[in-house]
């Protein structure tokens, strides 16, 4: 199993649709998890941060399952504006300076 | 604002020539990192900073060197650049608290983008 495994894509959806990401990762001792949202040829950006079993804000929402070493992004009513790379991130803990980082997942909110 | 700043935007270099990338922060941020990033892929780590304790990561060529005077300031020396090497370079800093779960998040520079011709 890869470190942090997300959805391939990419996903299409029209405008005012809800969208789910998926993510899995594979060390069970991984202390926390973000979100990033990256936009063509920008830097990443912090989406959200979830360190117990979820995290909300307006239309994102993050849902951590640890048995089953998931998490997941949920955007309701998409935007325009929401079309981007979301990147999975997840914290293996320890002595540990690196973050893990999936390989994103494509986002295009049509018209 | 606290943040994340690199220099130069944009770079353009020839082929050997030596480049060097800057980094610098108001964040405070104890820990420095770079990455590469080529076109649809995920950034990959090249080495990060704890403090002044530096860390190479094993698959990261020799062509590539790092320096981090300070705290605020971190750089990226690309010794030799090949075409291959042409790609955003990414400055991220993070705090690590022992015994709080390791590192936070990440913030990201908004990065150089070096071309080699």
């Amino acid at each position: 199993r890869k470190e942090v495994e997300q959805d391939p894509g990419p996903f299409n959806v029209p405008e005012g649709a809800t969208v789910a990401f998926n993510c899995t990762y594979s060390n069970s001792a991984s202390q926390s998890f973000f979100w990033y949202r990256q936009d063509c040829r920008k830097e990443p950006k912090l989406l959200m941060s979830v360190y117990s079993s979820g995290n909300e804000d307006g239309r994102f929402t993050a849902q951590l399952n640890r048995a089953s070493q998931y998490i997941s992004l949920l955007i309701r009513d998409s935007k325009l504006s929401d079309s981007a790379t979301y990147l999975c991130v997840v914290n293996p803990g320890g002595s540990n300076y690196k973050l893990t980082f999936g390989k994103g997942t494509l986002l295009t909110v049509n018209p | 604002d606290a943040m994340v700043i690199q220099n130069p935007r944009y770079q353009v270099t020839q082929f050997g020539k030596p480049v060097t990338l800057s980094c610098s922060q108001t964040l405070n941020h104890n820990v420095m990192y770079w990455y590469q990033q080529k076109s649809s892929q995920a950034p990959k780590l090249l080495f990060h900073y704890y403090d002044k304790d530096f860390n190479n990561e094993a698959d990261t060529p020799d062509n590539f060197q790092s320096r981090r005077p300070n705290t605020s300031f971190c750089f990226l020396d690309i010794r030799s650049p090949g075409l291959g090497d042409a790609a955003m370079y990414l400055c991220a800093t993070s705090t690590y608290i022992r015994d709080r779960g390791g590192v936070n998040e990440q913030y990201f520079g908004p990065g150089t983008r070096l071309t080699v011709t």
